[in-house]
């Protein structure tokens, strides 16, 4: 199985911070890696799809890059709205892989 | 506008067998590259990926559970349906269905079913 480790597993930061996420991959993906978002109580949502890519609808100030092993999710300004949890999913390989979380608090 | 939802008993004895629909519109299990497939999340804990069924019935499994998960679609009632057998406490999670494309991963979740293992 190909491992993701996610980086922080948690963080505190303000309203209007720049935060980053990092997801490494344990073997090469290309770039077969989303993020979503995850608010309590709900399903998740897709922000990012191979791994630079926005969703319809997301606002511009999520972004995401890497290819191979390194990736990261940046917000540019932290809304309100934006405290959540935050999962990457590798799909290039069976099974596909989740990483473990990062909870973003104020 | 694509939609799913998850269903099927909430609260499941250890040993039994737990069998979750999910009902879905708004695309075709028919379509080329189309998948349905399962995520659960135990309480408080990160998302695991279950299986996965394409449009040509080519399905795959999480390694951890093989033994005990299948899938099937139905694609005459738009019905994708996952059988966990010997369920035991440590299967108490919220269980999710989601859309899914050949090279895209997940794309649209359900609203997720809390399924509880308790005697």
């Amino acid at each position: 199985d190909i491992q993701m480790t996610q980086s922080p597993s948690s963080l505190s930061a303000s309203v209007g911070d720049r935060v980053t996420i990092t997801c490494r991959a344990s073997q090469g993906i290309r770039n077969d890696l989303n993020w979503y978002q995850q608010k309590p109580g709900k399903a998740p949502k897709r922000l990012i799809y191979g791994a630079s890519s926005l969703q319809s609808g997301v606002p511009s100030r999520f972004s995401g890059t890497g290819y191979g092993t390194e990736f990261t999710l940046t917000i540019s300004s932290l809304q309100p709205e934006d405290f959540a949890t935050y999962y990457c999913l590798q799909h290039k390989t069976y099974p596909w892989t989740f990483g473990q979380g990062t909870k973003v608090e104020i | 506008q694509i939609t799913l939802e998850e269903s099927g008993p909430t609260l499941v004895k250890p040993t039994q067998t737990l069998t979750l629909t999910c009902t879905f519109s708004g695309f075709s299990l028919t379509t080329t590259g189309v998948g349905v497939g399962w995520i659960r999340q135990p309480p408080r804990k990160a998302l695991e990926w279950l299986a996965l069924i394409y449009w040509n019935d080519d399905k795959h499994y999480s390694p951890s559970l093989k033994s005990r998960v299948t899938i099937a679609k139905d694609t005459s009632k738009n019905q994708v349906v996952l059988r966990v057998t010997n369920l035991d406490p440590v299967d108490t999670a919220t269980y999710y269905c989601a859309h899914t494309i050949l090279r895209g991963g997940i794309e649209s979740w359900g609203q997720g079913a809390l399924v509880s293992v308790s005697s």
